[in-house]
């Protein structure tokens, strides 16, 4: 079973600040999701990473897959981002994606 | 559809009815996830369906749940005899892959309130 860890629980921010939020796992993955959900509910997908990196406007993900390890970083974070930051990992095949408990962001004006 | 349509949105009912929660995927997704979240609490995995493989049920919380997906088509998850801890938003996700390395697409999902 792989644990997914996310770090920090709850992180808040002032508006423009760098944020970096972690995502840990304990076992090898094909893939790894992060996804977005703000108040109200609505799950978005923002990126999917199986090695390396990838950059979607002020948003970046990396990915080091020999240290199980993901990080989401937000550039120019601005209160729309808030919002709770989900990592899930997947292990291939016909297996079923394991989900983070989330983290809370809080961006303040 | 353009996206993962779920029915009903809302859905209120009495301890002890039965309630059946419907999700319809985007077209052509193999894959197939049912979640639940409680109010403040992350995503609990309920259900994986893949194909034509056998559903992943490790999830389902007890033998009052069920769901049923034919083919690569609609899935409907049903809870019998609900009880007030069943109270929750229940997601439905589809996805293109096989190996979860397709972008996950999510339904807005159905709260569900037992009274």
């Amino acid at each position: 079973k792989n644990e997914v860890e996310q770090s920090p629980q709850n992180l808040t921010a002032q508006e423009g600040e760098f944020i970096t939020i972690n995502c840990s796992y304990s076992v090898g993955i094909s893939a790894l999701h992060w996804l977005q959900q703000h108040p109200g509910g609505g799950i978005v997908s923002l990126f999917m990473l199986s090695s390396g990196k990838k950059k979607h406007g002020r948003l970046i993900a990396t990915i080091n897959i020999q240290e199980k390890h993901s990080s989401l970083h937000i550039t120019a974070s601005h209160p729309r981002d808030s919002a709770v930051y989900i990592c899930a990992v997947g292990g291939g095949a016909n297996s079923k994606l394991t989900f983070g408990k989330g983290i809370t962001l809080s961006v303040r004006p | 559809g353009a996206g993962v349509s779920q029915s009903p949105s809302n859905k209120v009912t009495e301890k002890g009815k039965d309630v059946e929660l419907r999700c319809d995927p985007i077209s052509g997704h193999t894959a197939l996830y049912w979640y639940r979240q409680r109010l403040g609490q992350g995503l609990e995995f309920l259900i994986y369906f893949q194909g034509n493989s056998a559903p992943d049920k490790s999830g389902l919380p007890s033998d009052r749940f069920s769901a049923e997906r034919t083919g690569e088509s609609v899935s409907t998850l049903t809870i019998q005899r609900t009880q007030q801890e069943d109270s929750a938003v229940y997601l439905c996700a589809s996805s293109s892959q096989a190996d979860n390395t397709g972008e996950l697409f999510f339904g807005e999902g159905s709260r569900l309130t037992v009274l």
